[in-house]
């Protein structure tokens, strides 16, 4: 029962901003979006999550449309150790487990 | 920074026997959680652990899993007996819990990769 929609996989320029797009268009108002990333045979790294405002931190920009149908993780300056499953995932805030989908594979091109 | 550790980091088995994936979580994390991911499928829900019981559980963890934590820090997942198909990676994970910012979000481990032959 999949609550978002990703590209399977994308590229990226090593240097440029890698824009990952997530449709979540049944995502209720109380509803979170996370972003989890995995590098290769490792374990599924937290990036950053929203709500209703755009978030920054240390790693990545999440830009949550106003009708909270799509967001956008941006990794402002993609480097070759960014390649990885990048996984959208929309939670209530008490939900007490995370489904993963298939996510985005973002391939960073030197 | 604070990480979940697992171990071990490789482990063949072979068919029949009990395996013991040992996690340490986030130190004063309350919930718990067992993953698992066949390789080249997607990351799979097993098990959530909060107040020393089981809080939800998913069809794959039958009656050949359990979940335990011994102490203040360790936290376990047992396989009774191992079948082939319980080849796969396995992530131990923590959350803090309510009350505290960012309290649900949840961090995983690096992972205990299983082999049964």
């Amino acid at each position: 029962d999949a609550k978002t929609t990703q590209p399977t996989s994308m590229d990226c320029a090593e240097g440029r901003a890698a824009n990952l797009p997530c449709n979540h268009s049944t995502i209720s108002g109380n509803e979170y979006v996370y972003w989890y990333r995995q590098i290769h045979s490792q374990g599924p790294q937290y990036i950053i999550h929203g709500l209703k405002n755009n978030e920054t931190n240390e790693m990545a920009s999440l830009i949550i449309t106003e009708d909270r149908k799509s967001s956008t993780l941006i990794l402002p300056h993609a480097t070759l150790r960014d390649t990885a499953v990048y996984y959208c995932i929309v939670r209530p805030p008490r939900d007490d487990k995370i489904i993963f989908g298939k996510g985005t594979r973002l391939h960073i091109l030197p | 920074e604070p990480e979940v550790t697992q171990t071990p980091s490789h482990q063949v088995t072979q068919m029949g026997q009990e395996v013991i994936l040992r996690c340490v979580p986030i130190s004063n994390h309350l919930y718990f959680y067992w993953y698992r991911q066949i390789l080249g499928q997607k990351v799979e829900f097993l098990v959530s652990f909060y107040n020393n019981e089981i809080s939800e559980k998913s069809e794959i963890f039958d009656d050949q899993f359990s979940v335990e934590r011994p102490d203040g820090s360790n936290f376990t997942l047992k396989i009774r007996s191992t079948k082939l198909e319980d080849s796969a990676m396995y992530f131990c994970a923590s959350r803090p819990g309510q009350g505290v910012e960012s309290g649900n979000t949840i961090y995983f481990g690096e992972g205990s990769w299983l082999t049964v032959v």
